[in-house]
């Protein structure tokens, strides 16, 4: 079935960083524009960054810019996430979905989430 | 920056309610607008795309409607299962994807 799956969150000091990863199944993963987004613990979702299907157009939100770089790898049906420099605001649970243009962009398939920690 | 609003931020209701929840942008976003419902510990899940589109498997008592700078969504019958947090979010600037800050639906 369609399935995202993220992995990679853990607990990192401040400053450290980080590998997210998300992998896809049950759909063509190249064909499609994806994203990150994240939620702080009892706020709403952020979105953080989005990489068009073949990775040539990506966007950042201002809070994770220079310091996020996403990337997808679509021989391996994955998507990334490396963080660095990162601060206590960025503890969240990180979310990859996936954007359905026919949707008008809706995020039609999301993962479970993996979460993130900084703190010393 | 495209910003988004919701209004109320939180609303008790009732199962059989008629429930009405309002999105506002900052500037226009033609029909570029998804609903989304998260519950507790999960994954938000889209209801709505396009401002009124209903998303395959989505029950039609969920509804969209606006364009523009002003959105609904209208849940026309609250069901113990509805209860939840719903957020908007505006796809018109491919470079921001910005969510409203979410309504959450209790019971009353």
């Amino acid at each position: 079935q369609v399935q995202l799956v993220e992995s990679g969150g853990g607990l990192v000091k401040p400053g450290g960083s980080l590998r997210l990863s998300c992998a896809a199944s049950g759909f063509t993963f190249s064909d499609y524009y994806m994203s990150w987004i994240r939620q702080a613990p009892g706020k709403g979702l952020e979105w953080v960054s989005y990489i068009s299907s073949s990775g040539s157009t990506i966007y950042y939100a201002d809070s994770v810019k220079g310091r996020f770089t996403i990337s997808r790898d679509n021989a391996k049906n994955s998507l990334y996430l490396q963080m660095n420099s990162l601060r206590a605001e960025d503890t969240a649970v990180y979310y990859c979905a996936r954007e359905n243009i026919a949707l008008y962009y809706g995020m039609d398939v999301w993962g479970q989430g993996t979460t993130v920690t900084v703190s010393s | 920056d495209i910003q988004m609003t919701q209004s109320p931020s939180s609303v008790s209701a009732s199962v059989g309610d008629r429930v009405t929840i309002t999105c506002r942008a900052s500037q226009g976003i033609s029909s570029w607008l998804a609903w989304y419902q998260q519950k507790p510990g999960k994954a938000p899940k889209l209801l709505i795309y396009a401002a009124s589109s209903l998303q395959s498997g989505v029950p039609s008592r969920f509804s969209g409607s606006g364009s523009g700078t002003d959105f609904t969504l209208t849940i026309s019958s609250l069901q113990p299962e509805d209860f939840a947090t719903y957020y908007c979010q505006q796809a018109n600037s491919f470079r921001i994807f910005t969510f409203g800050p979410g309504t959450k639906v209790d019971i009353k």
